[in-house]
């Protein structure tokens, strides 16, 4: 079965510095990898997702995220934080298929407050 | 174009009610998801649609919940005789639906459901 780790309930970093938000993964073949976005009260935005191709994935509001299969990992990263990427972020997986559906799995999240 | 929508926004009931809570999902995609979000965790699926089938309703918890999807478009998550345990954000998705794609799943803004 898939599964996906956060390993951080909470990240906290201060406004202008990188930050990096943690994800590993489990499936059986290769993965098909997404980061959401979810601000307090709305539904999840989609920022990024990994493919195949370049492992370094670039995405919406300056994110990008690395894609590492020796270490199943899919870290969410942004060179300087702002105060308004605040929110909870959700790393999610998929077993691809071509000829059919597969459930996404997503991971508990974490929550990034970055501080003024 | 419009993102997913879902209504109501809010809704409090009490124990035992049945309640509706319903999805219009991005115009000309054929798949739809719902989702279930409690405090503190991803989004548990609970049922997908391609079209107007369900092809996958595994995550149901029980048979109080049901869903459908009529003519393919908007759906209704349907619970009976509620519990307090129901109380969530209820997530509505979209994707294109088309084979071959990654599918990527667009969400509306949910409906937090409590249950008194």
């Amino acid at each position: 079965a898939q599964s996906v780790a956060q390993p951080e309930d909470q990240v906290n970093v201060a406004e202008g510095n990188p930050l990096t938000v943690k994800c590993t993964y489990s499936v059986s073949g290769n993965p098909y990898l997404f980061w959401y976005v979810q601000y307090p009260n709305r539904g999840l935005q989609f920022l990024l997702k990994y493919i195949t191709g370049d492992n370094l994935v670039k995405g919406s509001y300056g994110f990008e995220a690395e894609f590492n299969k020796s270490q199943t990992s899919f870290h969410l990263k942004k060179p300087s934080a702002l105060v308004s990427d605040s929110a909870l972020y959700f790393c999610a997986v998929r077993d691809p298929d071509p000829g059919g559906y597969q459930k996404v799995t997503f991971g508990t999240g974490t929550k990034l407050q970055v501080i003024p | 174009g419009a993102g997913v929508s879902q209504t109501p926004s809010n809704k409090v009931t009490e124990k035992g009610k049945y309640v509706e809570l319903r999805c219009d999902p991005i115009s000309g995609h054929t798949a739809l998801y719902w989702y279930r979000q409690s405090l503190g965790q991803g989004p548990e699926f609970l049922i997908y649609f391609q079209g107007t089938g369900a092809a996958d309703d595994s995550g149901l918890p029980n048979d109080r919940f049901f869903a459908v999807r009529p003519e393919g478009s908007v759906s209704t998550l349907k619970i009976q005789r509620t519990e307090r345990g129901d109380s969530a954000v209820y997530l509505c998705a979209s994707s294109s639906g088309l084979a071959g794609s990654t599918d990527t799943q667009y969400f509306g803004p949910g409906t937090r459901l409590t249950v008194l």
